[in-house]
């Protein structure tokens, strides 16, 4: 079962922040907190990672709560190619992931 | 700049059938990983590898076998193709166990 607890679906209009939450009640300590997207049926694409810090990147911010047990995954100013389904994930050290069915973003004109 | 190369891109096979799912990177990366993603369903780690002669099963190993004999290629094979196995099939590499995941743009397999 996934860990992870994201809406299945979002609007956003083009140019507009997109703010997209994550639930991860059940992260320990030393896990790291990761975004990907998968845009149509692509291999997913890594966005950002966080483990205690806000983080910030090219692509987007990562807001990571004080008790760790959610995150927002912000993109700043969506645009229509940042339609895609995101994943918030997080594993142990080996990196064994397990992914849930993640938020579909859809960017409107 | 390659970075993870599946073979082949769609395929489909027969009810017992057997094949070899081809996966390498060319980023001299430590770790290697398998996952299946179901239509409308999130991605399930099948196997994975720490490194050369390593590997240990995921969340949903039962159908496959994997062999990592160099740290460029882990192959994933099916010996008795089920319906079930009809599947998107994703390989992914990274440096460490906690770093980023890189992936390959997925195999399609049907098995009818």
């Amino acid at each position: 079962d996934a860990k992870t607890t994201q809406p299945p679906s979002m609007d956003c209009a083009e140019g507009r922040a997109a703010n997209l939450p994550c639930n991860h009640s059940t992260i320990s300590g030393n896990e790291y907190v990761y975004w990907y997207r998968q845009i149509h049926s692509q291999g997913p694409q890594y966005i950002i990672h966080g483990l205690k810090n806000n983080e910030t990147n090219e692509m987007a911010s990562l807001i990571i709560t004080e008790d760790r047990k959610s995150s927002t995954l912000i993109l700043p100013h969506a645009t229509l190619r940042d339609t895609a389904v995101y994943y918030c994930v997080f594993g142990g050290s080996q990196g064994n992931l397990i992914f849930g069915k993640g938020t579909k973003l859809s960017v409107k004109p | 700049n390659a970075g993870v190369t599946q073979t082949p891109k769609f395929r489909i096979l027969k009810i017992g059938q057997s094949m070899t799912l081809q996966c390498t990177q060319d980023m001299n990366h430590n770790y290697m990983y398998w996952y299946r993603q179901d239509p409308g369903m999130g991605l399930k780690l099948i196997y994975y590898s720490v490194g050369a002669g390593i590997t240990d099963k995921g969340e949903v190993p039962n159908g496959y076998n994997v062999s990592r004999s160099t740290t460029e290629d882990f192959p994933l094979r099916l010996e008795l193709a089920a319906p079930s196995q009809t599947s998107v099939y994703f390989c992914a590499s990274s440096r460490q166990g906690g770093q980023p995941q890189h992936f390959g743009d997925g195999t399609r397999l049907s098995i009818l």
